[in-house]
């Protein structure tokens, strides 16, 4: 069956600071990767998606970055963190054979101070 | 920001029926309608989706009118553990065999004992 892994689950990082949240995927091949943001209260906000290695898309103008190093791994980055860059950051992966269905990590959590 | 609109919450008495509304008023042909649920501090969990016809699964059933302007979300017997907040997503095909998801704020149930 299909795991995905997220880490850390929580981190607390000063102004300024860099980012890399990391995301895996096992027992799936070539899956479709996303990111998402929850902000206190809100909804989720998609940040990045990927539907192959090194092939990323982006949905909203941010502080944020996202590669795809592998074809499993997905890596949220930031060189320089800003306190709106707190929430609750999602992973998720689809594939065609569940009918691009997303299913999503357990999640970390991000506050910057 | 979120196409679909449904109310902020609602209660459910446990052992009973949880009938939750979605209206649908700018879905398109090809969208899909998915419901999810996020139970606090975790990762949301994928519940049912449908195009145009009623599903059922373990968890929940769906109903979706004919016209697909709304739909409801099922739990036929409601425990305590279903106490969450319940998106409803109209699911957009943003090609390359990929689904892209728009979470709006989404109704918080609580089970009552």
């Amino acid at each position: 069956s299909q795991t995905i892994h997220q880490w850390p689950a929580t981190l607390v990082q000063p102004v300024g600071s860099p980012l890399s949240l990391e995301c895996t995927v096992e027992g799936t091949s070539n899956p479709n990767l996303y990111w998402y943001r929850q902000a206190a209260g809100r909804g989720l906000q998609l940040l990045f998606y990927s539907v192959g290695i090194g092939q990323i898309s982006s949905e909203v103008p941010q502080n944020l970055s996202a590669s795809r190093p592998q074809d499993r791994q997905f890596i949220l980055s930031s060189k320089k963190l800003l306190l709106s860059d707190s929430g609750f950051y999602l992973c998720a992966w689809s594939v065609l054979e569940l009918k691009e269905t997303q299913y999503f990590g357990p999640g970390t959590r991000l506050l910057v101070l | 920001d979120a196409k679909t609109t449904q109310p902020p919450s609602m209660d459910c008495a446990e052992g009973r029926a949880a009938n939750l509304p979605c209206n649908h008023s700018t879905i398109s042909g090809n969208e899909y309608v998915y419901w999810y649920r996020q139970i606090h501090s975790q990762g949301p969990q994928y519940i049912i989706h449908g195009l145009k016809n009623n599903e059922t699964n373990e968890m929940a059933s769906l109903i979706i009118t004919e016209d697909r302007k709304s739909s409801t979300l099922i739990l036929p017997h409601a425990t305590l553990r279903d106490t969450a907040v319940y998106y409803c997503i109209d699911a957009r095909y943003s090609g390359a065999g990929s689904y892209q998801l728009t979470f709006g704020k989404g109704t918080k149930l609580s089970v009552i004992p």
